[in-house]
């Protein structure tokens, strides 16, 4: 059962320090795509990639987060320096460009200190 | 861009009674409108999905409606059952679920009383 994969699940930490989000996605899909999850803004996307080059970063707050694909089994989206207001759960989504069904990975739940 | 709009926050019915929730967009583009279910502490998953160029579509308990010209697009459930208590989200896309992103709306809390 093919599935995508997130690490690390939970993730704590202080304001200002680096946090770094993975995701696995699903062998041979060639679309990758980044959402945050807050009470307040509901699902957002962030940034998506296909064949790892990325298409759309225009909802990523430029300034602190980054997102990349070292290969086609890895996904990272990293934030520097992390404020409270990242506090969030960010999944991951892959799919392919000629069908429709993006899948969705578990998630990270951030907290921000 | 694309916004989506989704009504009730909230829904509360009896077990084996019929659920409705209703979604509107505003960009005219959109082709592609899925349905996600969330359960706690998972991420969305897919339920059922339509193409701007079909009207209705049925799966089993589950049917969705789209009418373009209003640009609104609702999701039918009949026959509730416990396990149906779940956030549902729709959302929206021009290319389509594998090609570009999803605008997604703020999700419906439906909870199925027995």
């Amino acid at each position: 059962d093919a599935r995508v994969t997130q690490t690390p699940r939970d993730k704590v930490t202080e304001m200002g320090q680096e946090v770094t989000m993975r995701c696995q996605p699903i062998l041979g899909h060639n679309t990758v795509f980044w959402y945050r999850q807050t009470m307040m803004q509901g699902l957002e996307l962030l940034a998506y990639f296909r064949n790892r080059a990325p298409l759309d970063d225009s909802g990523m707050p430029k300034d602190r987060f980054s997102a990349e694909m070292p290969d086609a089994t890895l996904a990272t989206l990293k934030i520097q320096p992390s404020e409270p207001r990242d506090s969030a759960v960010y999944f991951c989504a892959s799919g392919w460009d000629f069908l429709d069904t993006q899948y969705f990975g578990p998630g990270t739940r951030l907290t921000v200190l | 861009g694309e916004n989506v709009e989704q009504h009730p926050s909230t829904l509360s019915v009896q077990e084996g009674d019929s659920a409705v929730i209703k979604c509107t967009y505003s960009d005219s583009a959109s082709n592609y409108f899925p349905w996600y279910k969330q359960e706690l502490g998972k991420g969305p998953q897919l339920i059922i999905d339509i193409r701007s160029n079909v009207g209705e579509k049925k799966d089993q308990r589950i049917a969705v409606t789209l009418n373009k010209t209003a640009k609104h697009f609702s999701l039918h459930i009949t026959e509730t059952q416990p396990e149906d208590s779940a956030v549902y989200f729709c959302a929206a896309s021009i290319k389509g679920g594998g090609a570009d992103g999803l605008t997604f709306g703020k999700g419906t809390h439906l909870i199925i009383q027995p």
